[in-house]
């Protein structure tokens, strides 16, 4: 079964600190993997996409990393600030169509002051 | 509009009631897809449709949901007596072209089952 697992499941940090979230999948077969996050209330929006050649992708201050060979990415967030706090979910993408995803459970991010 | 709406925002159904869910995507969007997110879980994929055409079913829990999109536009969700076990975020995303490569996700319908 396709399973896309993350750690840690909730991570709290000291605002302007790094952190860096873990994903690990089980997917088959492997089409992108994609990073987004959840505010509270909101629809998850794309923070970065990487296929299977792509090894690291930056958005701003977020950073994935990709080992196709060990099935696992993270996703570092530097100089954190308070508007990171959100839920950060993997998402691995699959199948002939491309659009079969499997979620992860996500991280829950607090940044504190 | 400049992104996914989806209405209502909130909604309280007594068990046994139906509901109907709307999705409005980005106007031109090809592709839009429903996944239903319980508390504290990640979304899971209930349907995909194509234009007005539903492509891929498999993800709905029962007969008791069902999906439309008669123009290729606006969609909407049912949910036929509903259950508590239904209670959930339901979630609308478009995308585009064809496939899921940039989804863009609406805040959700919360529905609560009493």
């Amino acid at each position: 079964k396709n399973q896309v697992e993350q750690s840690p499941q909730s991570l709290i940090i000291l605002e302007g600190k790094n952190c860096t979230l873990q994903c690990n999948y089980t997917v088959s077969p492997f089409s992108n993997l994609r990073w987004y996050k959840q505010d509270t209330g909101r629809g998850p929006v794309s923070l970065t996409i990487m296929t299977f050649s792509e090894n690291t992708k930056s958005n701003g201050r977020y950073t994935a990393t990709l080992d196709a060979d060990t099935k696992q990415s993270s996703l570092h967030i530097t100089a954190s600030q308070l508007s990171d706090s959100a839920s950060y979910i993997c998402v691995v993408a699959w199948g002939a169509g491309s659009y079969q995803l499997t979620f992860g459970k996500g991280t829950k991010l607090s940044v504190i002051p | 509009g400049a992104g996914v709406s989806q209405s209502p925002r909130y909604k309280v159904a007594k068990r046994g009631q139906d509901v109907a869910l709307r999705c409005d995507p980005i106007s031109g969007h090809v592709s839009l897809f429903w996944y239903q997110q319980a508390l504290g879980q990640g979304p899971e994929f209930l349907t995909y449709f194509q234009n007005e055409a539903q492509l891929d079913k498999s993800g709905l829990p029962s007969d008791r949901f069902f999906a439309e999109r008669p123009e290729g536009s606006v969609s909407t969700l049912k949910i036929q007596r509903t259950q508590q076990e239904d209670s959930a975020v339901y979630l609308c995303a478009s995308t585009r072209g064809r496939g899921s490569y940039e989804q863009y996700f609406g805040p959700g319908t919360r529905l609560t089952v009493t």
